[in-house]
């Protein structure tokens, strides 16, 4: 069975500290793992998709990066409006679905 | 980005009522569809899958005559919760993709309220 473990479940940051998010994962085939953003009351919006270790993502203060057993996402000088939960989700080769994990909830102080 | 649109945004029903929930891809055809639930500061969990003009596979555990799901077009599905009980109350999302491999986009999100 796919299985999604995020840590630490949450994390509250000065603006300007940087951290990192870690998602590890067990699947039998990884097709590719899923970085979302979920605002309180939202759907989750699409950040990353990773496919194979050593590849990495960027997108503004975000980074993910990916290895055969967990991705981590790096976050930069955060700013208070990337306070959300971060979700990371895998997808098994030969299968539709998606595994998510129970998220890490960032929260910036100003 | 690609636009899925999920209505309504919130609903407070009584129990014993039905709910629907609509699901429409506003800028593309999606072949398939995927509906989840969320608990509070719980993960989100598959309920179903559904492709355009075919029957919802639904996941194990979850019941087909409770949540009955149709996706009728390539930019429609929709998800009735029948004879709703309170511990349906939920927040439910969907989730659209154009095919195999692309990048799947949630909509907004349902919050259901069974009293």
């Amino acid at each position: 069975e796919d299985q999604v473990t995020q840590s630490p479940e949450a994390l509250r940051l000065q603006e300007g500290e940087s951290s990192s998010l870690n998602c590890s994962y067990t699947v039998s085939g990884l097709r590719g793992l899923f970085w979302y953003r979920q605002d309180p009351g939202k759907g989750p919006e699409f950040l990353f998709t990773l496919y194979s270790a050593g590849e990495e993502k960027e997108k503004e203060r975000l980074k993910a990066t990916l290895t055969k057993k967990e991705s981590f996402l790096h976050i930069t000088a955060p700013k208070p409006e990337d306070s959300a939960t971060y979700l990371c989700a895998v997808q098994a080769g030969g299968n539709e679905k998606l595994t998510f994990g129970t998220g890490t909830r960032l929260t910036i102080i100003p | 980005g690609a636009v899925v649109s999920q209505h309504p945004s919130r609903v407070i029903c009584k129990s014993g009522t039905s709910v629907k929930i609509e699901c429409r891809s506003l800028d593309f055809q999606a072949t398939t569809m995927f509906w989840y639930r969320q608990f509070p500061k719980q993960s989100l969990m598959l309920m179903a899958t559904s492709n355009e003009g075919s029957k919802a596979t639904y996941e194990q555990g979850v019941e087909k005559d409770k949540f009955l799901i149709n996706h009728a077009s390539l930019t429609l599905s929709t998800l009735t919760v029948t004879s709703a009980h309170p511990e349906d109350s939920s927040f439910y999302i969907c989730s659209a993709r154009a095919g195999a491999g692309e990048k799947l986009f949630f909509g907004s999100g349902t919050q259901l309220s069974v009293l």
